[in-house]
């Protein structure tokens, strides 16, 4: 079946370590994205990527990297940079010409 | 800044009933907007898009968006216990490139029985 596929589901991380999150699509989708939720937020974009090797920061890129090596995948990383990492995390992608989002299941991110 | 404004809830309608959710939008130039929904823990889900003035009907769900008055709405009709979760309003400001939806704290709806 198609979808996004994202993983770990929850990750714990110490402070002071990177972390990466996983996003893979099949859904042939050139957009991807990543977004963070956290409680009582709405979700705030980290980066997006419209085309392989190429991407974007978005409106809270400061601590986080991405690459986009491949059209299906779309991993962030989560650095010992970003101040206040706990949060739900989740990947989306858009088919060419949409602004339809659709979502992987997330990624809960707590920081010990 | 552009910004999405949401009224948190919790709305509470009883079963059968119809339910309200309004969301106002700051950037006049937006062009398309967004109803997802979202089931505690779980991630968003889309249910309803609109682009241009008026209603537009799939099933229970009815989105209404007025640009002149910057706002866009969704009525669900026949309201079930399975529609309580939190409804975001995800609106797409157009510049600046890319499909970079800007989002609603959205608004927890309470199906009661």
């Amino acid at each position: 079946d198609g979808g996004i596929t994202q993983s770990p589901k929850y990750l714990f991380r110490k402070e002071g370590q990177n972390v990466t999150l996983s996003c893979e699509q099949n859904l042939n989708h050139d957009a991807m994205y990543w977004y963070r939720q956290d409680p009582g937020q709405g979700l705030r974009l980290i980066y997006y990527s419209q085309i392989v090797n190429d991407f974007q920061k978005g409106d809270i890129a400061e601590g986080y990297s991405v690459s986009r090596e491949k059209k299906e995948s779309f991993p962030l990383t989560v650095t010992s940079a970003q101040k206040n990492p706990t949060a739900f995390y989740l990947c989306a992608s858009t088919p060419e010409g949409t602004g339809e989002l659709f979502f992987g299941e997330g990624s809960r991110l707590t920081v010990l | 800044q552009k910004e999405v404004e949401q009224n948190s809830g919790p709305l509470s309608v009883p079963e059968g009933a119809i339910a309200s959710l309004n969301c106002t939008y700051s950037d006049r130039v937006s062009q398309s907007f967004f109803w997802y929904r979202q089931y505690s823990g779980k991630s968003p889900e889309l249910i309803m898009s609109i682009y241009s003035n008026g209603d537009k009907e799939d099933g229970r769900f009815t989105a209404q968006l007025n640009k002149a008055s910057q706002y866009v709405s969704l009525l669900i009709r026949d309201s079930q216990p399975s529609d309580s979760a939190t409804y975001l309003c995800a609106v797409n400001p157009v510049t600046g490139g890319g499909n970079k939806l800007t989002f609603g704290t959205g608004t927890q709806l309470k199906v009661e029985l």
